[in-house]
């Protein structure tokens, strides 16, 4: 059975920083493209970002690009977000989703609250 | 990289069809057979329920169905069940390699 879990998220204030994690379990990791998305409360779905199986390509929203930072490590089965700088609009529930063949998401994971706030 | 377009809510009966629209631009729906519809309760991860404008994964009733036309996608739902009360959002892939969501429609089965 496929599973993502994510971790990390929290209580942050503004300017602070934040690292969720992504583990993946039930299927070979490395083969997946993997993304990130977020819902802040009350609102729609919002795609963050992009690594593929082998993580040499990389993408982000221009909204997002240059705070975030995505990677994986193959070896763990884990993929990560690293944020920087954040602020108040970035609460929101982060999400894991695996890619399969083509861009859409077949799996996500339960979602990581992150709360931006002094 | 702007949000697709969807209406922010639809209705309809137990029993009738109803249809969501997603409209989006040269450089995405447009331009790719890469859109697809996700099913969103309150609280849960969302759902794939339409890849690839038209495709069903596994376990998806045949009640759900997708199509394009042009720049514009659509998820039509036949024979409505109240458990299909639920967000519905469309995404596609874009020209610049990355994905982009649309608005989400609040569904309501009345």
């Amino acid at each position: 059975e496929v599973q993502l879990v994510e971790s990390g998220g929290g209580l942050v204030q503004p300017g602070g920083s934040l690292r969720l994690s992504c583990a993946a379990s039930g299927f070979i990791f490395s083969s997946y493209s993997m993304n990130w998305v977020r819902q802040a409360p009350g609102k729609g779905l919002e795609w963050l970002s992009y690594i593929s199986g082998d993580g040499t390509n990389i993408y982000y929203a221009v909204s997002v690009k240059g705070r975030l930072t995505i990677s994986r490590d193959n070896a763990r089965n884990s993929l990560y977000l690293q944020m920087n700088s954040l602020r108040d609009e970035d609460t929101a529930v982060y999400y894991c989703a695996r890619e399969w063949a083509s861009p859409f998401f077949d799996s996500w994971g339960q979602g990581a609250l992150v709360t931006v706030s002094s | 990289q702007s949000a697709l377009t969807q209406p922010a809510s639809v209705s309809g009966s137990p029993g009738q069809s109803i249809t969501i629209s997603c409209t989006g631009t040269s450089s995405d729906v447009g331009s790719y057979n890469f859109v697809s519809w996700y099913q969103q309760y309150p609280g849960k991860a969302p759902k794939l329920m339409i890849y690839e404008v038209s495709n069903r994964p596994s376990g998806v009733p045949d009640r759900f169905s997708g199509s394009k036309s042009g720049n514009t996608a659509s998820l039509t739902i036949s024979g409505l069940q109240a458990e299909d009360e639920a967000c519905y959002y469309c995404s596609s892939y874009t020209r610049s390699r990355t994905r982009v969501f649309g608005g989400g429609t609040k569904l309501t089965v009345l």
